[in-house]
């Protein structure tokens, strides 16, 4: 069954701490990205990779670090420096991101909240 | 920067009436995409506009994006309560393609 997985549904940060959020893909894309939602907002870009070994920074990087070191996986470290993490995370794939036109897939997300 | 903005920001309408909601670049788009999004969900990708003046339906759904390529519309006919959600558009970055960035999105709401 193809398609995109993000573990854990939800996870409690501890001040201090980093965490990392998982994004699996089985649909052979080339393109990852990861999203950050507010309650009754948009989608704001955090990072994209559109090849293993290579990621881009998107409009609020700050705070927030991956890795692409497989095809198939692109995680996600909110890291201590993330003053404001509580966000709903949204992980997607696309086939063809080099002319800006594949469709994205998302992920169900990961709920990350401080304690 | 480039922005997309999307009006309204809400829209609450009683189940038939329609509902139509805006989407405005302030650069050229080469490409338009509309999402949904249920309640508690994530996402979904609906449609994909290329063209200058391009016009796309999908049974209840019409999808328009402008002659200048800044603008985009999502009309609903005759809503049912399945239309409910949030609906985005999304275009890619002026200065780098790969780059998606979504508009703020407008949710839908109906009254059976």
């Amino acid at each position: 069954d193809g398609g995109i997985t993000q573990s854990p549904k939800y996870l409690f940060r501890k001040e201090g701490q980093n965490v990392t959020l998982s994004c699996e893909q089985n649909l052979n894309h080339d393109a990852m990205y990861w999203y950050r939602q507010d309650p009754g907002q948009g989608l704001r870009l955090i990072y994209y990779s559109q090849i293993v070994n290579d990621f881009q920074k998107g409009d609020i990087a700050e705070g927030y670090s991956v890795s692409r070191e497989k095809k198939e996986s692109f995680p996600l470290t909110v890291t201590s420096a993330q003053k404001n993490p509580t966000a709903f995370y949204l992980c997607a794939s696309s086939s063809d991101q080099q002319q800006g036109t594949g469709k994205l897939f998302f992920g169900s997300g990961t709920q990350l909240s401080v304690l | 920067g480039q922005q997309v903005m999307q009006i309204p920001q809400y829209q609450h309408v009683q189940e038939g009436e329609d509902f139509t909601t805006y989407c405005n670049s302030s650069t050229t788009l080469s490409n338009i995409q509309w999402y949904k999004q249920r309640p508690g969900g994530h996402p979904v990708f609906l449609i994909q506009l290329v063209k200058s003046g391009e016009v796309k339906k999908q049974k209840r759904l019409t999808f328009q994006f402008g002659e200048a390529k800044k603008n985009s519309s999502l009309h609903i006919t005759a809503t049912q309560t399945t239309d409910v959600g949030t609906y985005f558009c999304a275009g890619p970055r002026y200065s780098s393609a790969s780059k998606i960035i979504f508009g703020s999105g407008t949710r839908l709401s109906i009254r059976p």
